[in-house]
């Protein structure tokens, strides 16, 4: 089945600098990489995702990138703000959604 | 609704005792997941529903776990002779399929075993 490993487990940034978020998976058969954020108490929601047929994708001050051939994609935050401050987790589909284990990022203002 | 809705938000049973936790999907949406997060960690995947396909099992800890998705609609998970271990958040998802579309959570139900 589907594996997906994430990096780094945690982050901490200046506020106003960018933050990475890395993530690999295994199964060259999934073909769609969402990316959730989880604030403390709260539900995962979905803040960007990308479909295998498709390189890069940005939103504002988000932009995720995927290389299909490393199995690789990443989420990359602008210009990072106190409320960017969350639990991210990436993943996968291939026929189910397979998560990656989180990781906590921290922006200090 | 408007959302993925699941009950009890909150849940305090003694250790031994069985437990229901109940998932009302968004409307149509014919995948559904449960996923198990404890304090502190990741999103653990426990089964997975699609359409009339034989479910998922395959991340379900043990067999005192278990599953049903009556009519293609509401979802309970049960789990039976609960252990302090099992104190976690369960969290219920739901997408239009299972294939690469959006999947939107409920708020979870917080379970505590004494």
């Amino acid at each position: 089945g589907e594996n997906v490993e994430q990096h780094p487990s945690t982050l901490s940034v200046q506020e106003g600098d960018s933050a990475v978020i890395k993530c690999t998976y295994s199964d060259s058969a999934s073909n769609y990489f969402p990316w959730y954020k989880q604030e403390l108490g709260k539900r995962p929601q979905l803040i960007i995702d990308i479909r295998s047929n498709v390189g890069e994708k940005k939103d504002q001050r988000i932009a995720v990138t995927l290389n299909k051939t490393a199995k690789h994609f990443s989420l990359h935050i602008t210009e990072t703000q106190p409320e960017d401050s969350a639990v991210y987790f990436c993943a996968a589909i291939r026929n189910k959604l397979v998560f990656g284990a989180g990781t906590i990022l921290r922006v200090k203002s | 609704g408007a959302g993925v809705s699941q009950s009890p938000s909150n849940k305090v049973t003694e250790k031994g005792k069985d437990v229901e936790l109940r998932c009302d999907p968004i409307s149509g949406h014919t995948a559904l997941y449960w996923y198990r997060q404890s304090l502190g960690q990741g999103l653990e995947f426990l089964i997975y529903f699609q359409g009339n396909s034989a479910p998922d099992k395959s991340g379900l800890p043990s067999d005192r776990f278990s599953a049903e998705r009556t009519g293609g609609s509401v979802s309970t998970l049960t789990i039976q002779r609960t252990q302090q271990e099992d104190s976690a958040v369960y969290l219920c998802a739901s997408s239009v399929t299972g294939g690469p579309t959006e999947a939107f959570f409920g708020q979870g139900t917080r379970l505590t075993v004494v």
